[in-house]
């Protein structure tokens, strides 16, 4: 499976955009990069996906660099509630229809008011 | 639409016993993942079933087992108890092999 590397902490200012980086440097060209966010005692919570082109939804932006080997999830507004742990997960792929998920050690991300 | 379903919320139980959790998919899921979550290794996989088929284990022992029944629904079970199986256990269901991931609240286990 491919790893991914993230930074350990972060902070954002309330209000301003936070730029979460991942680098996947291994990553094969059929795996799919995924990023879930953990808020305290919760379940993870599915954010955004992508495999090659810039992804947006209603919570965030993904943009997934040329060479895929490395990403950034982008929350253009972060609020005290997107205080969390932040993953970027890459799925193995679908061989023989097995599916193997592999989390790594996150970003915590701190929104400071 | 009802969310993924894990029961018990929190259960303690004694070294050397056996336990059994449950969870049940969003409607519709076939695919039902189980992960371990502690404060000293993160996240970890467990396994992964679909269509009531094991198709992914992960670097657990053996005392880890788990089974997904012909509703989708999904138990694990952690026979002979340690103080180190004591840990959050998230499920998360699934569409398809690709389609994000839905999690449960999970089960706080506390081994004693």
């Amino acid at each position: 499976d491919a790893k991914t590397t993230q930074p350990t902490s972060m902070d954002c200012a309330e209000g301003r955009a936070a730029n979460l980086p991942c680098n996947h440097s291994t990553i094969s060209g059929n795996e799919y990069v995924y990023w879930y966010r953990q808020i305290h005692s919760q379940g993870p919570q599915y954010i955004i996906h992508g495999l090659k082109n810039n992804e947006t939804n209603e919570m965030a932006s993904l943009i997934i660099t040329e060479d895929r080997k490395s990403s950034t999830l982008i929350l253009p507004h972060a609020t005290l509630r997107d205080t969390a742990v932040y993953y970027c997960i890459v799925r193995a792929p679908n061989s023989g229809g097995y599916q193997k998920v592999t989390f790594g050690t996150g970003t915590k991300l701190q929104v400071i008011p | 639409k009802a969310g993924v379903t894990q029961t018990p919320r929190y259960l303690i139980k004694t070294r050397g016993q056996q336990v059994t959790l449950s969870c049940s998919p969003i409607s519709g899921h076939r695919s039902v993942s189980w992960y371990q979550q502690t404060p000293g290794q993160g996240l970890q996989f467990l396994f992964e079933y679909f269509s009531e088929t094991q198709r992914n284990k992960g670097n657990f022992p053996g005392r880890f087992s788990g089974r997904q029944f012909s509703n989708s629904r999904s138990e694990m079970n952690v026979s002979t108890l340690e103080l180190g199986d004591s840990a959050l256990y998230l499920c998360a269901s699934s569409q398809s092999d690709r389609a994000k991931a839905f999690f449960g609240q999970g089960t706080r286990l506390t081994v004693v």
